[in-house]
Parts: structure tokens; sequence; C-alpha cells
């Protein structure tokens, strides 16, 4: 079946570092990948998808390549800020933005 | 923005009693609805799926019977823990979608089940 494996957190990092949370997935068929973001006290939304290989999702800086070959979907942004200090799930899913197989999450903390 | 609205947010039971989770969808309407729980260290996993005025369905190895869910309006989808033990603690989310294959699915900020 399919599977999403992230980075474990949390993860702290300062203001203005570079930030890269991986992901890698098992999954039959083309999956579609998604980035989700949850803040705290809010529901998860979506960041960023990708739907077929060497697509670049991309939203608010934030940066994931569909890397068929390595299976991964890798999660970048080259400047951190405090607001971005939340829990980013790694997902895939086989039937568009429905079924979603997810991954561990990775809390995220950025210090000024 | 779409918002979903999930209550409670955390609750603490004793064990063998019912617990009710709520999850609303404030101004759209949820045709279909999915509820996901994530146990500690592992991964959000998908529970059901839930059509507006149809039975769910289960994801293999949920208990359909442990966990009621009740879709009867296009905004108010309800999951059930029926007689709740210590190991259905967990992390509880629901999402919510105008039509199945719609592109556009909310999530709900989740409710933390804590059981004595």
């Amino acid at each position: 079946g399919n599977s999403v494996t992230q980075m474990e957190g949390p993860v702290t990092l300062s203001e203005e570092a570079f930030l890269t949370i991986n992901c890698t997935y098992t999954a039959t068929g083309y999956p579609s990948l998604f980035w989700y973001v949850q803040y705290p006290g809010e529901g998860l939304q979506l960041l960023l998808k990708a739907t077929k290989a060497d697509d670049k999702g991309s939203n608010k800086g934030f940066e994931a390549t569909y890397r068929k070959e390595t299976t991964s979907f890798h999660l970048e942004k080259g400047s951190v800020q405090v607001s971005d200090s939340a829990v980013y799930f790694c997902a895939l899913s086989n039937f568009g933005n429905e079924k979603l197989t997810f991954g561990t999450g990775t809390r995220l903390t950025i210090i000024p | 923005g779409a918002v979903v609205s999930q209550h409670p947010s955390w609750v603490i039971c004793k064990s063998g009693t019912s617990v009710k989770i709520e999850c609303r969808s404030l101004d759209f309407q949820a045709t279909t609805m999915f509820w996901y729980r994530q146990f500690p260290k592992q991964s959000l996993m998908l529970m059901a799926t839930s059509n507006e005025g149809s039975k769910a369905t289960y994801e293999q190895g949920v208990e359909k019977d442990k966990f009621l869910i009740n879709h009867a309006s296009l905004t108010l989808s309800t999951l059930t823990v029926t007689s709740a033990h210590p190991e259905d603690s967990s992390f509880y989310i629901c999402s919510a979608t105008e039509a199945e294959g719609n592109e556009k699915l909310f999530f709900g900020s989740g409710t933390q089940l804590s059981v004595l």
C-alpha cells in the first residue's frame, strides 16, 4: 500500500535560515503529492502540490519538486520567518486530493 | 476562505464511555467528509469517508460499530467513539469538500481524545 515517510521533528531554526524537510513515499501508480501546513489552533491547509513527475509546487516561498526517480518530495524554503512556525505534513493520493496518505508531520519552530 | 469547525478541541473521558466529535462546514455545503486519526508519532490515517445521506465507507481495520459516523446534513458530520478505551486515545481530524473530486478540501483543527 501507499506510505509516506517524513523527517521527524521537532525542527528549530533561526529566522532567515534555509529549511529542508525531507519526504519520501511509496505508492502504486502515479500519485499526486502534497504538503499541508497546520498553524497553531487551525486546520490543515494545502501549502503546495505537484501532480506529476518533475512538477514543482510552490507557495509562500516554499517549494517542492516531484522526484519520481528518488520517490521524494522534499520541502524547501530559502529564508524562514517566525510566522512559518507550524506543523508540516507531506501527503499523497491516487484520488486527486482525497483519500490522502499522510506522513507523521514535522513541527517547525522558528526563533527570532 | 471556507472554514471547517471541529469540536471539541480536546476531551478526556473515562474508559467505557462514548464521545462525540462534531465537524461543521461553516460557509459551504460539505457533500463529502473524511475522518482521520493520528496516534502519537504515527501518520495521520484515513478512517472513513462519509457522503451526506449515505452510510460511511470505512477503511480496512477500522471498526464501524465502534466509530459511528453520521452525516445527516450538508453542514454537519459527527464521529462517535463508542465504549472508548485507552487505546482509542488519539488525535482525530475531519476534512470536508463540496463534492468528491472537488479540488478544494478543508480541514478541521482536530480533537485530542484522551481515555483514562
